[in-house]
């Protein structure tokens, strides 16, 4: 069974950019959840979707956006970047809520914005 | 204050001894995960439990749901066992909700 895959792996981008992260869950799994992972903050818990429905967020700006697909496979939006966005952003699935749930992690996207 | 607190931040450990990290965490959280990081970022989750005891090879977690504390044992621990050990804790409506993490190396 292929694991959860996210692309890209690494990117740059500069201020005022948007950027889109893909994430796709291990085949059957309906829960995708997304956190952002910087060296102050450690890791920080986004949002999760279930089903195509974002089922939780965390405290990040409206510029933080999500959804989730009919096949599962879920992407992230950040738009008007700043620095502060750099860091690597992890999304895990799991077959069940990711509160009840084992969660398997992808390789995460380094973000670097300029 | 955060909602998952986790001791020791450091932990300094020779192969073979046998370790442990704790959590501690707060009203409304019914779930905890243990995740472990390798440098180069690569989380795999080690255990999900809501109540007693897991075991999975060297590895041992134990939840007391009265006392709101779990703890993570690593039995006869080698080099290849560091690496970030992270507590999280899942409530029943589905926040998540993360430990500082213990950085854990083990000398040979």
């Amino acid at each position: 069974k292929a694991g959860v895959t996210q692309t890209p792996r690494y990117l740059i981008k500069t201020r005022g950019q948007q950027v889109t992260l893909s994430c796709s869950p291990i085949s059957g799994h309906r829960s995708v959840s997304w956190y952002q992972q910087t060296p102050g903050q450690g890791l920080q818990f986004l949002f999760e979707y279930f089903s195509e429905t974002q089922r939780n967020k965390g405290n990040f700006p409206g510029r933080f956006s999500g959804r989730q697909f009919s096949n599962s496979r879920s992407e992230m939006n950040v738009s008007t970047l700043e620095l502060g966005d750099s860091a690597l952003y992890l999304c895990a699935s799991s077959d069940r809520a990711s509160n009840t749930g084992e969660l398997f992690f992808g390789e995460g996207s380094r973000l670097t914005v300029l | 204050k955060n909602e998952v607190e986790q001791s020791p931040q450091n932990l300094t450990a020779q192969e073979g001894e046998f370790i442990t990290i704790n959590c501690s965490y707060s009203v409304g959280i019914s779930a905890l995960h243990w995740l472990q990081q390798h440098p180069g970022g690569g989380i795999v989750s080690l255990f999900m439990l809501s109540s007693g005891k897991k075991k999975h090879g060297r590895l041992i977690a134990t939840i007391n749901i009265q006392e709101k504390h779990s703890s993570l044992h690593i039995t006869a621990s080698h080099p290849r066992d560091s690496a970030v050990y992270i507590c999280v804790g899942g409530t029943s409506y589905g926040k998540l909700t993360f430990g500082q993490g213990t950085i854990l190396t083990v000398h040979p």
